[in-house]
């Protein structure tokens, strides 16, 4: 079974600022997705970015990009610019390349400070 | 494309009454997926359906949960005998899923139950 670890209950960051934010995960598949979502205080789980593991580039979209390695298991979230509207939990998620249901971590709760 | 939609949004039901979450998924999805979610904590896988067929149930679906999703188009989330220990927001998602291309699964924005 797949685990997703997020170490980092709470982060803050002040604003224009970059933050990173940490992920781990456990899985014996060799080909699978990750993902970040981001839920905001009104609760719509929202995609901010995918990786797809047999992809060595990094996905990046917009003020959002990952540093994603697979030997180490590690996928970590990059938000350059913090905007207030970053504020919220992300949960870092995973799937395997065969379609079965995201698996998520606990989560983290982001505040972008004014 | 309306997004992801539920129904209702927010129920309070007493202890021991069964209650019924609707989920409209995005046009023409093929998977459809229900997470649990309580504070604090990401969601929890509990079942999935692919067009009609009900491909997986979390063990964490006890008996008192069914779901359906009859003609692979809307899906019914159904808690009988509701305990307190039920409240928690239920999320549904979807996606369309090909072999070649995986998917990305979009979420609503989830219905919140509360047992008193």
């Amino acid at each position: 079974a797949q685990t997703v670890t997020q170490s980092q209950p709470e982060m803050s960051v002040q604003e224009a600022e970059t933050v990173t934010l940490s992920c781990t995960y456990d899985t014996s598949e060799s080909n699978y997705y990750l993902f970040w979502y981001k839920q905001p205080p009104s609760r719509q789980m929202i995609l901010v970015i995918r990786q797809e593991a047999y992809k060595q580039q990094n996905a990046t979209e917009n003020r959002f990009s990952v540093n994603f390695q697979k030997a180490a298991k590690s996928f970590s979230l990059k938000i350059s610019d913090s905007q207030l509207g970053d504020t919220a939990m992300y949960f870092c998620a995973f799937m395997a390349r065969g379609g079965t249901p995201l698996v998520f971590g606990k989560g983290t709760r982001l505040s972008v400070i004014a | 494309d309306t997004g992801v939609s539920q129904n209702p949004r927010h129920k309070i039901t007493k202890r021991g009454q069964n209650v019924t979450f609707r989920c409209d998924p995005i046009s023409e999805h093929n998977r459809l997926y229900w997470y649990r979610q309580t504070l604090g904590q990401g969601p929890e896988f509990l079942t999935y359906f692919q067009n009609e067929a009900q491909l997986e149930k979390s063990r964490l679906l006890s008996d008192r949960f069914s779901a359906e999703r009859p003609k692979g188009s809307f899906s019914t989330l159904e808690i009988q005998r509701t305990e307190q220990g039920d409240s928690a927001m239920y999320l549904c998602a979807s996606s369309s899923w090909t072999a070649t291309s995986g998917n990305t699964i979009y979420f609503g924005e989830g219905s919140w139950l509360t047992v008193v």
